[in-house]
Protein backbone atom coordinates (compact mmCIF):
# COMPACT_ATOMS: atom_id res chain seq x y z
CA UNK A 1 0.00 0.00 0.00
CA UNK A 2 1.25 3.76 -0.96
CA UNK A 3 -0.21 5.15 1.63
CA UNK A 4 0.71 9.05 2.24
CA UNK A 5 2.78 10.28 -1.14
CA UNK A 6 4.05 13.44 -1.01
CA UNK A 7 6.08 14.75 -4.26
CA UNK A 8 9.20 16.14 -4.57
CA UNK A 9 11.18 14.74 -2.11
CA UNK A 10 13.61 17.54 -2.55
CA UNK A 11 13.25 20.65 -3.96
CA UNK A 12 15.20 24.16 -4.40
CA UNK A 13 13.56 27.59 -5.40
CA UNK A 14 14.71 31.26 -5.77
CA UNK A 15 12.92 33.87 -3.74
CA UNK A 16 9.51 35.15 -5.27
CA UNK A 17 9.19 31.88 -7.34
CA UNK A 18 5.96 29.63 -6.77
CA UNK A 19 4.98 25.72 -6.73
CA UNK A 20 2.94 23.27 -5.80
CA UNK A 21 3.82 20.53 -3.26
CA UNK A 22 1.58 17.71 -3.99
CA UNK A 23 0.54 15.22 -1.80
CA UNK A 24 -2.10 12.20 -2.28
CA UNK A 25 -3.14 9.27 -0.17
CA UNK A 26 -4.78 6.00 -1.12
CA UNK A 27 -6.58 5.04 2.36
CA UNK A 28 -10.24 6.93 1.68
CA UNK A 29 -9.44 8.86 4.65
CA UNK A 30 -10.98 12.45 4.90
CA UNK A 31 -8.62 14.36 7.11
CA UNK A 32 -5.68 15.91 5.33
CA UNK A 33 -2.91 18.05 6.73
CA UNK A 34 -0.06 20.05 6.22
CA UNK A 35 2.77 20.55 8.68
CA UNK A 36 6.15 22.19 8.40
CA UNK A 37 9.02 21.37 10.25
CA UNK A 38 11.81 23.53 11.68
CA UNK A 39 14.50 22.62 14.28
CA UNK A 40 13.60 23.01 17.91
CA UNK A 41 9.61 23.85 16.97
CA UNK A 42 8.06 20.89 16.16
CA UNK A 43 5.78 20.46 13.64
CA UNK A 44 3.32 22.79 12.92
CA UNK A 45 0.33 23.08 10.87
CA UNK A 46 -0.61 25.05 8.24
CA UNK A 47 -4.16 23.90 6.64
CA UNK A 48 -6.14 21.01 7.29
CA UNK A 49 -8.93 19.61 5.15
CA UNK A 50 -11.83 17.79 6.91
CA UNK A 51 -12.91 16.71 3.80
CA UNK A 52 -13.40 17.61 -0.33
CA UNK A 53 -14.33 20.79 -0.71
CA UNK A 54 -13.08 21.95 3.16
CA UNK A 55 -10.34 23.56 3.84
CA UNK A 56 -9.28 25.30 6.98
CA UNK A 57 -6.35 27.51 8.51
CA UNK A 58 -3.68 25.97 10.89
CA UNK A 59 -1.63 28.01 13.15
CA UNK A 60 1.29 29.04 10.60
CA UNK A 61 -1.27 29.66 7.24
CA UNK A 62 0.67 32.85 5.31
CA UNK A 63 2.26 32.60 2.48
CA UNK A 64 0.32 29.65 1.51
CA UNK A 65 -2.29 28.17 -0.13
CA UNK A 66 -4.57 24.80 -0.36
CA UNK A 67 -7.54 23.48 -2.18
CA UNK A 68 -8.93 20.12 -1.58
CA UNK A 69 -11.09 18.92 -5.05
CA UNK A 70 -11.16 15.55 -4.14
CA UNK A 71 -10.63 13.02 -1.35
CA UNK A 72 -7.24 11.74 -2.58
CA UNK A 73 -5.32 14.47 -3.06
CA UNK A 74 -4.42 17.98 -0.96
CA UNK A 75 -2.06 19.55 -2.94
CA UNK A 76 0.00 22.85 -0.87
CA UNK A 77 1.07 26.01 -3.11
CA UNK A 78 3.32 28.41 -2.13
CA UNK A 79 2.95 32.03 -4.09
CA UNK A 80 5.66 33.20 -4.36
CA UNK A 81 8.04 31.72 -1.62
CA UNK A 82 10.48 33.25 0.69
CA UNK A 83 13.21 31.80 2.44
CA UNK A 84 11.79 32.09 5.70
CA UNK A 85 9.95 28.68 3.69
CA UNK A 86 13.00 27.32 3.80
CA UNK A 87 11.96 23.97 5.93
CA UNK A 88 10.42 20.47 5.85
CA UNK A 89 6.98 19.79 4.77
CA UNK A 90 5.03 16.79 5.55
CA UNK A 91 1.42 16.07 4.48
CA UNK A 92 -0.67 13.86 6.49
CA UNK A 93 -4.13 11.78 6.60
CA UNK A 94 -6.22 11.17 9.24
CA UNK A 95 -9.71 8.53 8.86
CA UNK A 96 -11.42 11.17 11.30
CA UNK A 97 -11.58 13.44 13.82
CA UNK A 98 -9.07 12.51 17.07
CA UNK A 99 -8.10 9.37 15.16
CA UNK A 100 -4.17 8.24 14.44
CA UNK A 101 -2.01 10.38 11.59
CA UNK A 102 -0.69 9.05 8.65
CA UNK A 103 2.49 11.31 7.54
CA UNK A 104 4.09 11.20 4.19
CA UNK A 105 7.96 10.96 3.66
CA UNK A 106 8.37 14.83 3.21
CA UNK A 107 9.70 17.46 0.88
CA UNK A 108 12.85 18.94 1.90
CA UNK A 109 12.38 22.55 0.41
CA UNK A 110 15.34 25.50 0.54
CA UNK A 111 14.19 29.26 -0.80
CA UNK A 112 17.62 31.09 -2.10
CA UNK B 1 -3.48 30.53 21.80
CA UNK B 2 -3.12 26.54 22.95
CA UNK B 3 0.36 24.82 23.29
CA UNK B 4 1.31 21.61 24.21
CA UNK B 5 4.89 21.97 25.90
CA UNK B 6 7.12 19.25 25.62
CA UNK B 7 10.74 18.46 27.66
CA UNK B 8 13.69 18.12 27.58
CA UNK B 9 14.11 18.92 24.57
CA UNK B 10 17.42 16.52 24.40
CA UNK B 11 18.23 13.85 26.14
CA UNK B 12 21.60 11.84 26.09
CA UNK B 13 21.37 8.35 27.43
CA UNK B 14 23.76 5.39 28.04
CA UNK B 15 22.11 2.45 26.08
CA UNK B 16 20.13 0.53 29.24
CA UNK B 17 19.20 3.08 30.86
CA UNK B 18 15.75 4.86 31.20
CA UNK B 19 14.26 7.87 29.52
CA UNK B 20 11.13 10.10 30.06
CA UNK B 21 9.59 12.88 28.34
CA UNK B 22 7.10 15.08 29.44
CA UNK B 23 4.18 17.15 27.74
CA UNK B 24 2.38 20.15 29.31
CA UNK B 25 -0.53 21.87 28.44
CA UNK B 26 -2.17 25.24 30.48
CA UNK B 27 -5.84 23.90 28.53
CA UNK B 28 -7.99 20.36 29.25
CA UNK B 29 -7.11 18.24 26.70
CA UNK B 30 -9.29 15.71 25.05
CA UNK B 31 -7.01 13.27 23.79
CA UNK B 32 -3.06 13.38 23.17
CA UNK B 33 -1.17 10.99 20.51
CA UNK B 34 2.63 10.37 20.88
CA UNK B 35 4.61 10.34 18.03
CA UNK B 36 7.93 8.57 17.05
CA UNK B 37 10.66 10.13 14.43
CA UNK B 38 13.99 8.26 13.32
CA UNK B 39 16.76 10.63 12.13
CA UNK B 40 15.67 11.24 8.23
CA UNK B 41 11.81 10.20 8.71
CA UNK B 42 8.77 11.15 9.24
CA UNK B 43 6.46 10.57 12.20
CA UNK B 44 4.93 7.47 13.26
CA UNK B 45 2.53 7.11 15.12
CA UNK B 46 2.71 5.26 18.12
CA UNK B 47 -0.59 5.37 20.15
CA UNK B 48 -3.26 7.67 21.63
CA UNK B 49 -4.61 8.38 25.24
CA UNK B 50 -8.43 9.07 26.16
CA UNK B 51 -9.24 8.82 29.55
CA UNK B 52 -8.35 10.78 32.59
CA UNK B 53 -5.31 8.91 34.35
CA UNK B 54 -4.86 6.50 30.99
CA UNK B 55 -1.77 4.67 31.25
CA UNK B 56 -0.84 2.21 28.53
CA UNK B 57 1.70 -0.27 27.86
CA UNK B 58 4.16 -1.29 24.46
CA UNK B 59 6.81 -3.25 25.53
CA UNK B 60 9.48 -1.20 27.07
CA UNK B 61 7.35 1.95 26.35
CA UNK B 62 4.57 2.92 29.23
CA UNK B 63 2.17 6.41 28.63
CA UNK B 64 0.43 8.10 31.08
CA UNK B 65 -2.23 10.79 30.82
CA UNK B 66 -2.36 12.54 33.66
CA UNK B 67 -5.66 13.05 35.83
CA UNK B 68 -6.68 16.60 34.54
CA UNK B 69 -6.15 15.65 31.20
CA UNK B 70 -3.40 18.41 31.53
CA UNK B 71 -0.33 16.29 31.18
CA UNK B 72 1.09 13.23 29.57
CA UNK B 73 4.47 11.28 29.77
CA UNK B 74 6.24 8.58 27.72
CA UNK B 75 8.82 6.04 29.73
CA UNK B 76 10.89 4.23 28.02
CA UNK B 77 12.69 1.35 30.28
CA UNK B 78 16.40 -0.05 29.27
CA UNK B 79 16.61 1.88 26.51
CA UNK B 80 18.17 -0.07 23.14
CA UNK B 81 19.69 1.66 19.83
CA UNK B 82 16.59 1.12 18.33
CA UNK B 83 15.15 3.53 20.28
CA UNK B 84 16.85 6.36 18.95
CA UNK B 85 14.71 9.23 17.07
CA UNK B 86 12.82 12.68 17.80
CA UNK B 87 9.66 11.88 20.35
CA UNK B 88 6.77 13.97 19.92
CA UNK B 89 3.19 14.67 21.78
CA UNK B 90 0.12 15.64 20.06
CA UNK B 91 -2.50 17.54 21.75
CA UNK B 92 -6.38 17.81 20.97
CA UNK B 93 -8.10 20.20 22.25
CA UNK B 94 -11.37 19.48 21.34
CA UNK B 95 -11.39 20.64 17.43
CA UNK B 96 -9.80 18.51 14.10
CA UNK B 97 -6.61 19.84 14.75
CA UNK B 98 -3.47 18.70 16.33
CA UNK B 99 -0.79 20.63 18.54
CA UNK B 100 2.66 19.47 18.35
CA UNK B 101 4.87 19.91 20.94
CA UNK B 102 8.34 20.62 20.44
CA UNK B 103 9.78 17.04 20.63
CA UNK B 104 12.72 15.13 22.76
CA UNK B 105 15.10 14.02 20.67
CA UNK B 106 16.60 10.92 21.90
CA UNK B 107 20.51 9.87 21.68
CA UNK B 108 21.82 6.42 22.71
CA UNK B 109 25.34 5.98 23.80
CA UNK B 110 26.34 2.32 23.09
Amino acid sequence: NAGVTQTPKFQVLKTGQSMTLQCAQDMNHEYMSWYRQDPGMGLRLIHYSVGAGITDQGEVPNGYNVSRSTTEDFPLRLLSAAPSQTSVYFCASSPGKNTEAFFGQGTRLTVV
Amino acid sequence: GQQVMQIPQYQHVQEGEDFTTYCNSSTTLSNIQWYKQRPGGHPVFLIQLVKSGEVKKQKRLTFQFGEAKKNSSLHITATQTTDVGTYFCAGNFGNEKLTFGTGTRLTIIP
